[in-house]
């Protein structure tokens, strides 16, 4: 979807390392998130954002920072990259009516190596 | 806690067959309910949405009407198509007014011709 976009696509990186992904959005959404996606756990939450400088922990947050300084970007950091974090990264946006979810709206995924 | 449970997978269909793939959730509150399609190399996008008990949505030809005495949100289709191959995601959101959004493991649906 062209109003969310994420990078890299694709990155390698060696244990121990810091790793920043990023997700960039034109929408003007409220809401943002970052997901990871393995095999047989479907979606799981690691942070998500309610709004500049406000973010909350989700499922799977070991391991994991966040910030959002401005509406349209959410970086996700790796502090020290695992193996165990090898996966596809999802970022999502959404925008909320009344409080109740109107559906999110997904990147393209960001495919994570770490060796 | 909340969550959704969908049934396992992969399924795999001749073309034209009917589909179903159940799922069922728990939740407290009254959550909005979700399916999801997930192509490959691609993110998920959205493919049908209920907000509340008795809705039913609909795109495509899928269908999925929210059940809350049976807490249920089942997929169907009538007649399936190659295209159709994808995995398939349910999801609810909304409990509490909390807008984090709870997946399931999701179904691999192959479609042969």
């Amino acid at each position: 979807d062209a109003g969310i976009t994420q990078s890299p696509r694709h990155k390698v990186t060696e244990t121990g390392t810091p790793v920043t992904l990023r997700c960039h959005q034109t929408e003007n959404h409220r809401y943002m998130y970052w997901y990871r996606q393995d095999p047989g756990h479907g979606l799981r939450l690691i942070h998500y954002s309610y709004g500049v400088k406000d973010t909350d922990k989700g499922e799977v947050s070991d391991g994991y920072s966040v910030s959002r300084s401005k509406t349209e970007d959410f970086l996700l950091t790796l502090e020290s990259a695992t193996s165990s974090q090898t996966s596809v990264y999802f970022c999502a946006i959404s925008e909320s009516i009344r409080g109740r979810a109107y559906g999110y709206t997904f990147g393209s995924g960001t495919r994570l190596t770490v060796v | 806690g909340n969550s959704v449970t969908q049934m396992e997978g992969p399924v795999t269909l001749s073309e034209e067959a009917f589909l179903t793939i159940n799922c069922t959730y728990t939740a407290t509150g009254y959550p909005s309910l979700f399916w999801y399609v997930q192509y490959p190399g691609e993110g998920l996008q959205l493919l049908l949405k209920a907000t509340k008990a008795d809705d039913k949505g609909s795109n495509k030809g899928f269908e999925a009407t929210y059940r809350k005495e049976t807490t249920s949100f089942h997929l169907e289709k009538g007649s399936v198509q190659v295209s159709d191959s994808a995995v398939y995601f349910c999801a609810l959101s909304g409990v509490n007014n909390n807008n984090d959004m709870r997946f399931g493991a999701g179904t691999r649906l192959t479609v042969k011709p």
